[in-house]
């Protein structure tokens, strides 16, 4: 099943625009992870964000956690053509022994040159 | 690193026959994940291996599926008497060991089955 799910479900910006997805989720979690997928390739990790932090940069992207809320986001920062992808984020389980991850649906991201 | 290798890329098969896949990890990732991916959906859980171990299996993975990663390297996924709700991308992912449950997970470009 679906832990999470992301907002919008599709975003088309403009080229050099900041670009903003956010993700709820259900259950109590381990850690947040944020996944990049090209069409018909499989999923690229971008960033993971722990249950005790709150925000965390890589390059242009900017993550950031609620555990109250249980809802993070991710925004990219001077967007480019080659951003256009989906973005996935998945929930890491706090169950002692559990690896698996659980994904939300997704949001089609389309950056237009 | 040559990252996680999956064979074939896709898979045309009528229902009822039984397929396999294959996935190559990362050579150094003790880890290795099998997920489903339906059209506009995410990733859903199926199985999990630490080295040789079936540690982890999702309720979606049905007595028809069946899962191998003998040596504690490469892994296989089989479906027996595939049916029309078979047709998803099967995707591979490694991770190396790591406290905590916390590693990010190395994925390969899958395998689209498509059940005639």
């Amino acid at each position: 099943s679906q832990q999470g799910e992301e907002d919008p479900q599709a975003l088309s910006i403009q080229e050099g625009e900041n670009a903003t997805m956010n993700c709820s989720y259900k259950t109590s979690i381990n850690n947040l992870q944020w996944y990049r997928q090209n069409s018909g390739r499989g999923l690229v990790h971008l960033i993971l964000i722990r249950s005790n932090e709150r925000e965390k940069h890589s390059g242009r992207l900017r993550v950031t956690l609620d555990t109250s809320k249980k809802s993070s986001s991710l925004l990219i920062t001077a967007s480019r053509a080659a951003d256009t992808a989906s973005y996935f984020c998945a929930t890491g389980s706090p169950r002692a022994g559990s690896y698996q991850l659980t994904f939300g649906k997704g949001t089609k991201l389309s950056v237009i040159p | 690193d040559t990252g996680v290798s999956q064979d074939p890329r896709h898979k045309i098969t009528k229902r009822g026959q039984n397929v396999t896949f294959r996935c190559d990890p990362i050579s150094e990732h003790n880890r290795l994940y099998w997920y489903r991916q339906t059209l506009g959906q995410g990733p859903e859980f199926l199985t999990y291996f630490q080295n040789e171990a079936q540690l982890e299996k999702s309720r979606l993975l049905s007595d028809r599926f069946s899962a191998e990663r003998p040596k504690g390297s490469f892994s296989t996924l089989e479906i027996q008497r595939t049916e029309q709700g078979d047709s998803a991308m099967y995707l591979c992912a490694s991770s190396p060991l790591g406290t905590g449950g916390d590693q990010p997970q190395h994925f390969g470009d899958g395998t689209r089955l498509s059940i005639l």
